[in-house]
């Protein structure tokens, strides 16, 4: 069974641009969340999809946005980066059966280096 | 009361000895306690899960304890091997359709040969 798969791998972009994150959950998984790991610091919960649906949405500015498509992979889409956006997005996937004590399973991760 | 404070920050650890991180929280309506191991490049992986109905649970060298009085749990890891090392994030949530999954700061764990 394949695992979460993320792209790209890494990113480098300048302040200012807008990126795209893309996401592909385990095969029957229905939820995704997109977490956000700077340098030294624990994850910080950035997004919750479910069926297409955002079921809750962490302590970020507006300008950090998603979506879920039909076939369950999600995109993050961050507009405006600035130089503390730079850190690895996390994408994890589970069942969606028991919300938040479902067992959740990691992508790698995108590196996002904002210069 | 959303915080899950974990420490210490860092570990070393020889070969062959335990180790032991800490975690507490605050709210009491958290019913859900996991463990998640991360190896370097890779992301988190579910190590060990536990829910406030027991006050231990052992899988292999890992074990957790809970404390709800405290509002405390802990990881410990017997015998520590140089493959254990890593970082290690504890985590709380609640059962509810819509509750996300708190992390802890992260222990990086390091067992010398």
């Amino acid at each position: 069974e394949a695992g979460v798969t993320q792209s790209p791998t890494h990113l480098i972009k300048t302040r200012g641009q807008q990126v795209t994150l893309r996401c592909s959950p385990i095969s029957g998984h229905t939820s995704v969340y997109w977490y956000q790991q700077a340098l030294g610091l624990g994850l910080q919960f950035l997004l919750w999809y479910d069926e297409g649906e955002e079921r809750n949405r962490g302590n970020f500015p507006p300008r950090f946005s998603g979506r879920q498509f039909p076939n369950y992979s999600s995109e993050l889409n961050v507009n405006a980066l600035e130089l503390e956006d730079s850190a690895l997005y996390l994408c994890a996937s589970s069942r969606g059966t028991s919300g938040g004590t479902d067992t959740q399973y990691f992508g790698p991760g995108t590196r996002l280096t904002v210069l | 009361q959303q915080q899950v404070k974990q420490s210490p920050q860092s570990l070393i650890v020889q070969k062959g000895g335990i180790s032991i991180i800490n975690c507490a929280y605050e709210n009491t309506a958290f019913d859900y306690f996991p463990w998640y191991q991360q190896f370097p490049g890779k992301g988190p992986a579910l190590l060990i899960a536990i829910r406030p109905d027991v006050s231990e649970k052992k899988e292999g060298r890992f074990t957790i304890s809970f404390n709800k009085s405290a509002k405390q749990f802990s990881l410990h890891i017997m015998d520590s091997q140089p493959g254990d090392s890593a970082t290690y994030f504890c985590a709380a949530s609640r059962m509810d359709s819509s509750y996300k999954l708190i992390f802890g700061s992260g222990t990086r764990l390091l067992v010398r040969p």
